[in-house]
């Protein structure tokens, strides 16, 4: 059972370059999550989707996309990477009113 | 996020209980989690709480839950070196958690 399996596990980018954080689960959960984490800010929601085929902006949506591509896999791009957007993302899953289950996390810089 | 609060920093000595405060805003809240981050990991489920209950204990964890005050706490006995973490606070709203800033937990020797 590999639970959420996030990749990269590290990435470089320089300023305006793009990219996509792919994100998988095995759990049939039917909700799928991206934050990021800053020193001093705990976790900050991104985008999220409550169903397949459903997407949400969350608290700091700004210079970030998403697709849902099925029921196991919940990606995030950035299409212009900024400096401001050097942080560790989390990808995470769940049911409605169980637990959730994280990624191990994406270190991203932007130089 | 600005909807829970917690202590950045808590120091104890090893054999001693921690005890980790958070506040939260959103009185509809169904479930209350705490989740502990190692250093270069991912978030570990540590223990939930439902919001209908006042405590619930699980080995060395103790949860309590003032719901009038919207007040959480996490209690960990005899706290080890492998306690050492961040510990985070977290409340479910519709489909997503909002979490707080962590409390980093140093255990001395």
């Amino acid at each position: 059972n590999a639970g959420v399996t996030q990749t990269p596990k590290f990435q470089v980018l320089k300023t305006g370059q793009s990219m996509t954080l792919q994100c998988a689960q095995d759990m049939n959960h039917n909700s799928m999550y991206w934050y990021r984490q800053d020193p001093g800010m705990g976790l900050r929601l991104i985008y999220y989707s409550a169903s397949e085929g459903t997407t949400d902006k969350g608290e700091v949506p700004n210079g970030y996309n998403v697709s849902r591509l099925n029921k196991r896999e919940f990606s995030l791009r950035l299409e212009s990477a900024a400096p401001s957007q050097t942080s560790v993302y989390f990808c995470a899953s769940s049911d409605r009113g169980g637990g959730y289950t994280f990624g191990s996390g994406t270190r991203l810089t932007v130089v | 996020g600005e909807d829970v609060e917690q202590s950045l920093f808590l120091s104890v000595r090893e054999g001693d209980s921690s005890v980790i405060n958070c506040t939260y805003t959103d009185s509809s809240s169904t479930y209350l989690y705490w989740y502990k981050q190692e250093p270069g990991a991912g978030l570990q489920l540590l223990t939930y709480i439902f919001s209908n209950m006042d405590m619930k204990q699980d080995q060395r964890l103790t949860v309590l839950l003032n719901k009038k005050d919207k007040h959480l706490s996490l209690r960990i006995a005899d706290t080890q070196t492998g306690d050492s973490a961040i510990y985070f606070c977290a409340e479910s709203g519709d489909y997503k958690l909002s979490f707080g800033a962590g409390t980093t937990v140093t255990v001395r020797a």
